[in-house]
């Protein structure tokens, strides 16, 4: 059965830093990936998705995402954080109809 | 822009009984989705829905719940006897056909439920 694992529960990065969200998957095949953040008591908003071609996708709020079939990797990037980032960030693989989220990454900004 | 809708927002209810949490998918998508959230949990998969029957289900969807599409517009998700690990916000999401389903959920706002 396909997952998604992000091994870092929490992140603290500065203002103006850049950052970087890990996203494993484990599936046989190529799964369509997407990364969602959700801001503290609100709804899933989709970031970005890669579905095939350019393995470098562009989201909104200056996000990019780089699909690495060699490490079964998709993280989340952003060359430079703002305090509004701060929020929860789901990794997240669908198949055939079945969507499965990570556990989840908390991303707090520092002054 | 299209958007599916979720209605209560919230709602606080007694342990034991019955909730009703209604969801509008945007019109032309044919499936249909509940996901849980336990608060500061991750997001969980329920129930898929397709073709007016239940196409996959997860382990946390037991007999305590059911899901409808009653009049061809809202598709509903039934809590029979409410416990308190039952406390979740719920989110609907619903997608395009096969033909054209490219793994793009999109999901409502949310449904939280306490249960007291």
């Amino acid at each position: 059965a396909q997952s998604v694992t992000q091994p870092d529960i929490h992140i603290t990065v500065s203002e103006g830093a850049s950052l970087e969200l890990r996203c494993n998957y484990s599936y046989g095949a190529t799964p369509y990936l997407f990364w969602y953040v959700q801001s503290p008591g609100q709804g899933l908003q989709l970031l970005l998705k890669y579905f095939s071609g350019d393995t470098l996708v562009q989201g909104i709020k200056g996000f990019e995402a780089e699909f690495k079939r060699s490490q079964s990797s998709f993280n989340l990037r952003k060359p430079s954080v703002h305090w509004s980032d701060a929020a929860e960030y789901f990794c997240a693989v669908y198949n055939n109809n079945d969507m499965r989220f990570g556990a989840g990454t908390r991303l707090t900004v520092k002054p | 822009e299209p958007e599916v809708t979720q209605t209560p927002s919230h709602q606080v209810t007694q342990m034991g009984q019955e909730v009703i949490l209604r969801c509008v998918p945007i019109s032309n998508h044919l499936y249909f989705y509940w996901y849980r959230q336990i608060l500061g949990q991750k997001v969980e998969f329920l129930v898929s829905f397709y073709n007016n029957e239940i196409s996959e289900k997860s382990e946390i969807f037991d007999d305590q719940f059911s899901v409808e599409r009653p009049d061809g517009s809202n598709f509903t998700l039934k809590i029979r006897s409410t416990k308190l690990e039952d406390s979740a916000m719920y989110f609907c999401a619903s997608s395009l056909p096969d033909s054209a389903n490219t793994g793009e959920l999109f999901f409502g706002e949310g449904s939280r439920l306490t249960v007291l």
